[in-house]
């Protein structure tokens, strides 16, 4: 059974920076084409999506957030880390991580792909005041 | 460009059918991945690729694409489909990804 779950601090200071772990189960982070997303989602509003990083160790990032955020893993511990500096009040939200896979498919000689976040934790809610 | 575009709110009478769309530029060279998220709950995948369900999603939900327009359809909405949804898809320039505004379904 795969299962994903995020840790992490409940409430952070602003300037502060956030570290959240997603410890994962069921998978191997070194499994072909397999890969995890943070997403954050503020209160109220919708799904945004963080940083991304693949078996591979290639990494993405928002393009809002590429300053402040990073995304790292440990394949012997089954986790995946974000760090996000100088959080703010506006970061506040429920936290998530996702697994990633993806496929494609060879449509006239042209390539099109596919990606889903097919299991996700449970959430962590942090909080950012003073 | 990196949005993606949904309908804020969308409503459907019991037992009849509703399309939720999505439109994007990335949408006409990736494929959107589709989630429902109720209240107090991790989103749940319910379309990807082409037209894929996971196990344990009902058949009446269905997808389909068409140039920069991802649908999702369901077929005989039921209480329980009340929820928001989203897209999601890898940017064009293939360095992030990015989710719809949300599309909450009220089922009348």
């Amino acid at each position: 059974q795969v299962t994903l779950k995020e840790s992490g601090p409940v409430l952070v200071k602003p300037t502060e920076t956030l570290t959240l772990t997603c410890a994962v189960s069921g998978f191997s982070l070194s499994n072909d084409r397999v890969g995890v997303s943070w997403i954050r989602q503020p209160p109220g509003k919708a799904l945004d999506w963080l940083a991304h990083i693949f078996w591979t160790d290639e990494k993405f990032y928002s393009t809002s957030l590429k300053n402040r955020v990073a995304i790292s893993k440990d394949t012997s511990k089954s986790q995946v880390v974000l760090t996000m500096t100088n959080m703010d009040p506006v970061d506040t939200g429920t936290y998530y991580c996702a697994r990633m896979l993806y496929g494609y498919y060879d449509v006239s000689g042209v390539r099109y792909s596919y990606y889903y976040l097919d299991v996700w934790g449970k959430g962590t809610t942090v909080t950012v005041s003073s | 460009s990196s949005e993606l575009t949904q309908d804020s709110v969308v409503s459907v009478a019991l037992g009849q059918t509703v399309r939720i769309t999505c439109q994007g530029d990335s949408l006409r060279t990736n494929y959107a991945s589709w989630y429902q998220q109720k209240p107090g709950q991790a989103p749940v995948l319910v379309i990807y690729g082409k037209n894929n369900r996971p196990s344990g999603i009902p058949d009446r939900f269905s997808g389909s694409r068409s140039g920069n327009t991802a649908s999702l359809t369901i077929t005989g909405a039921q209480a329980e489909d009340e929820a928001d949804y989203y897209c999601n898809c890898r940017d064009s320039s293939d360095k992030h990804w990015v989710f719809g505004g949300g599309t909450k379904l009220t089922v009348l």
